[in-house]
C-alpha cells in the first residue's frame, strides 16, 4: 500500500518563476492538506481540499494556489517565487471524517534562487 | 501567534536515557494531540496520538501524558536509542466538523548518544 507520494523530490527555481509541485494521497484518503516547513521550524499549514474544493486556508497569500483532481491526487501552485518561498512543501492526508490519522509525504525541496 | 508552544529546542541524553519533550496550548477546542519524528530529508512520520479524554497513551517505548486542565502535554521515549535522534514535533487540531488542520510546534532536536 503506497503512501501519500509527491512530486518532484527537489527542484530549483529563478524568482519570479512559477512552480507546480504534485501529491497523490495514501490509498482510501479523499482529503489532502499542502504544509510550507522551512529550515528548522514546524510545517505551517497552507490549505486543504475535499470534493475537489478548498475548504480551509492558513495565512499564505494568494500566490499560493491549489487544485484537487476527481481521483484525489492535488496540486501546490506558486506564482511570482520569492527567496522566501524557499522550503520543504509537504503533502498530507486523510479520510473525511472525525478521527482520521494524518499521513504525510516525503516532500518537495524547493530552492528559489 | 504561536499556539502550540514546544520546549525544549534540542535535548542531548545517553542510550537508555529517558528523554521528555513538553507541548503546551492555547486553543481549548483542540482535540487531537500527535506527536512526529521526522530524519533530516524526509517528510514527518506519525509516531502516537493523543485525544483529551485520556490522560495517557502508551505505544511501544512512546508514551503521551495529557494534562487536559494545564493544557499540557508530552512526550516521554523510553529506553532510548541512537536511531531515536530526529527532530519531534508535537501538533494539535480541533477534528471536530471534519478540520484537518494541524498546527505544530517548533520541533526538539533530540540526540541519543551511544
Amino acid at each position: 500500500d503506497a503512501g501519500v507520494t509527491q512530486s518532484p523530490t527537489h527542484l530549483i527555481k529563478t524568482r519570479g518563476q512559477q512552480v507546480t509541485l504534485r501529491c497523490s494521497p495514501k490509498s482510501g484518503h479523499d482529503t489532502v492538506s499542502w504544509y510550507q516547513q522551512a529550515l528548522g521550524q514546524g510545517p505551517q499549514f497552507i490549505f486543504q481540499y475535499y470534493e475537489e474544493e478548498e475548504r480551509q486556508r492558513g495565512n499564505f497569500p494568494d500566490r499560493f494556489s491549489g487544485h484537487q483532481f476527481p481521483n484525489y491526487s492535488s496540486e501546490l501552485n506558486v506564482n511570482a517565487l520569492l527567496l522566501g518561498d524557499s522550503a520543504l512543501y509537504l503533502c498530507a492526508s486523510t479520510g473525511w471524517g472525525i478521527g482520521n490519522t494524518i499521513y504525510f509525504g516525503e516532500g518537495s525541496w524547493l530552492t528559489v534562487v | 501567534q504561536q499556539q502550540v508552544k514546544q520546549s525544549p529546542q534540542s535535548l542531548i541524553v545517553q542510550k537508555g536515557g529517558i528523554p521528555i519533550i513538553n507541548c503546551a496550548y492555547e486553543n481549548t477546542a483542540f482535540d487531537y494531540f500527535p506527536w512526529y519524528q521526522q530524519f533530516p530529508g524526509k517528510g514527518p512520520a506519525l509516531l502516537i496520538a493523543i485525544r483529551p479524554d485520556v490522560s495517557e497513551k502508551k505505544e511501544g517505548r512512546f508514551t503521551i501524558s495529557f494534562n487536559k486542565s494545564a493544557k499540557q502535554f508530552s512526550l516521554h521515549i523510553m529506553d532510548s536509542q541512537p536511531g531515536d535522534s530526529a527532530t519531534y514535533f508535537c501538533a494539535a487540531s480541533q477534528q471536530g466538523g471534519s478540520n484537518y488542520k494541524l498546527t505544530f510546534g517548533k520541533g526538539t532536536l533530540l540526540t541519543v548518544n551511544p
